[in-house]
């Protein structure tokens, strides 16, 4: 498809399991973030990737979060050990090169951790 | 102060009303902006981007004001599929990476 596509949509885990949620950009942006977004607020940073280097982790909340984008293109973000508090949607976007052009955004993975 | 702030709402209108929200920022260096719209669990979309003064798109207009360090987003002649959150983002500066959003406005307008 031409847009940013997420994989799962949704995610059911246990307290204390780990996950792993996909993205998959519009070919050829170079800019990938993940942002998380909490119900009722706007979406807040999590990391930044320029092709397959993490140029921006500052937002990721604890070291249970990870991210990876080795060749350049699909992005995972892991979170290990999850907590009721990850509970969130997380959104994938992509831009092209240029710094300030619009973002593009996948539909997300809405996480529950019960 | 908040990087991005906007007033939350629920703003409620009447269609066919005219409705104004603010945006205000704190990073003076900030040159361009993004308004987003976002449905219920849906992801953000681009409504309008906002480069100099200001911008108009049939019934949309936003406008930026650099000395009060804020823009605005004027809705006129609202239709029901307007409803929606309203977000506005703030582009990285010359150094960084990420882009910022406010907590967005919540319109709703009612036949």
């Amino acid at each position: 498809g031409a847009g940013v596509s997420q994989s799962p949509r949704y995610k059911v885990a246990k307290r204390g399991q780990d996950v792993a949620l996909r993205c998959d950009p519009i070919s050829g942006h170079v800019s990938l973030f993940w942002y998380q977004q909490a119900l009722g607020q706007g979406p807040e940073f999590l990391t930044y990737f320029q092709n397959e280097a993490q140029l921006d982790k500052s937002g990721l909340p604890s070291d249970r979060f990870f991210a990876e984008r080795p060749e350049g293109s699909v992005s995972t973000l892991k979170i290990q050990r999850t907590q009721q508090e990850d509970s969130a949607v997380y959104l994938c976007a992509s831009s092209p090169w240029e710094q300030g052009k619009q973002l593009f955004f996948g539909s997300g993975t809405q996480l529950s951790v019960l | 102060r908040k990087e991005v702030e906007q007033d939350p709402g629920p703003f409620n209108v009447p269609e066919g009303a005219t409705v104004a929200f603010n945006c205000t920022y704190s990073n003076s260096a900030s040159q361009s902006f993004f308004w987003y719209r976002q449905d219920c669990r849906k992801e953000p979309k681009l409504l309008m981007s906002v480069y100099s003064s200001g911008n108009e798109d049939g019934r949309f207009t936003a406008q930026l004001n650099r000395a009060s360090q804020y823009i605005s987003l004027l809705i006129r002649d609202s239709k029901l599929s307007d409803s929606a959150t309203y977000l506005c983002v703030v582009p990285p500066t010359s150094g960084t990476y990420k882009y910022i959003f406010g907590t967005g406005t919540r319109l709703k307008v009612l036949a």
